[in-house]
């Protein structure tokens, strides 16, 4: 997998925007990049992914830059609930019999969503 | 019933003992991966089926652990001889693989192993 990087933590005010990044700067041209999120106690549950251009889905907003080789996944009005571990991840391409397309999880980055 | 299904939703086993854990994947999907977390950590991969081609073993901790998928669809994660290492929550993965649109992969809600 493309290497990944987020910030271990992060703080949001309830009802602000979170803008969560990820640096993946070895992705290649054929790559996604997907997040999730794992909720306390629960499975991680799939947000949203993206290959070039920005995506919106009624979870969140994802921003990839021109180069591909950062993003920012975008929660615009935080609630408590949102507090979670959200991890950025860039499976391997699609090009050929030799892509397993496990997704391999990092550490990423703990929001703490607060009153 | 859309989800990853996954049983038993908790297990307590003595030391020793052999455990199954089952996985019921998304209908359809044809791609299933279990991993591991155990408390306070990160996700853990530990195999990966793909339709009838070989199986990506090379996350499984030791000969102790072992899985299988029958007929392409339920499959089951076996670990002989438990030790107290073992205790984490299993989760089982799934995934429709589509070719061009990338590797989005659904989880169940995990099978919680402890061993006592």
């Amino acid at each position: 997998d493309a290497k990944t990087t987020q910030p271990p933590s992060m703080d949001c005010a309830e009802g602000r925007a979170a803008n969560l990044p990820c640096n993946h700067s070895t992705i290649s041209g054929n790559e996604y990049v997907y997040w999730y999120r794992q909720i306390h106690s629960q499975g991680p549950q799939y947000i949203i992914h993206g290959l070039k251009n920005n995506e919106t889905n009624e979870m969140a907003s994802l921003i990839i830059t021109e180069d591909r080789k950062s993003s920012t996944l975008i929660l615009p009005h935080a609630t408590l609930r949102d507090t979670a571990v959200y991890y950025c991840i860039v499976p391997p391409g699609l090009h050929g019999s030799g892509n397993t397309g496990k997704l391999i999880f990092g550490q990423g980055t703990t929001l703490q969503v607060k009153p | 019933g859309a989800g990853v299904s996954q049983s038993p939703s908790n297990k307590v086993t003595e030391k020793g003992k052999d455990v199954e854990l089952r996985c019921d994947p998304i209908s359809g999907h044809t791609a299933l991966y279990w991993y591991r977390q155990s408390l306070g950590q990160g996700l853990e991969f530990l195999i990966y089926f793909q339709g009838n081609s070989a199986p990506d073993k090379s996350g499984l901790p030791s000969d102790r652990f072992s899985a299988e998928r029958t007929g392409g669809s339920v499959s089951t994660l076996t670990i002989q001889r438990t030790q107290q290492e073992d205790s984490a929550v299993y989760l089982c993965a799934s995934s429709p693989w589509g070719r061009g649109g990338g590797n989005t992969i659904y989880f169940g809600e995990g099978s919680w192993l402890t061993v006592v």
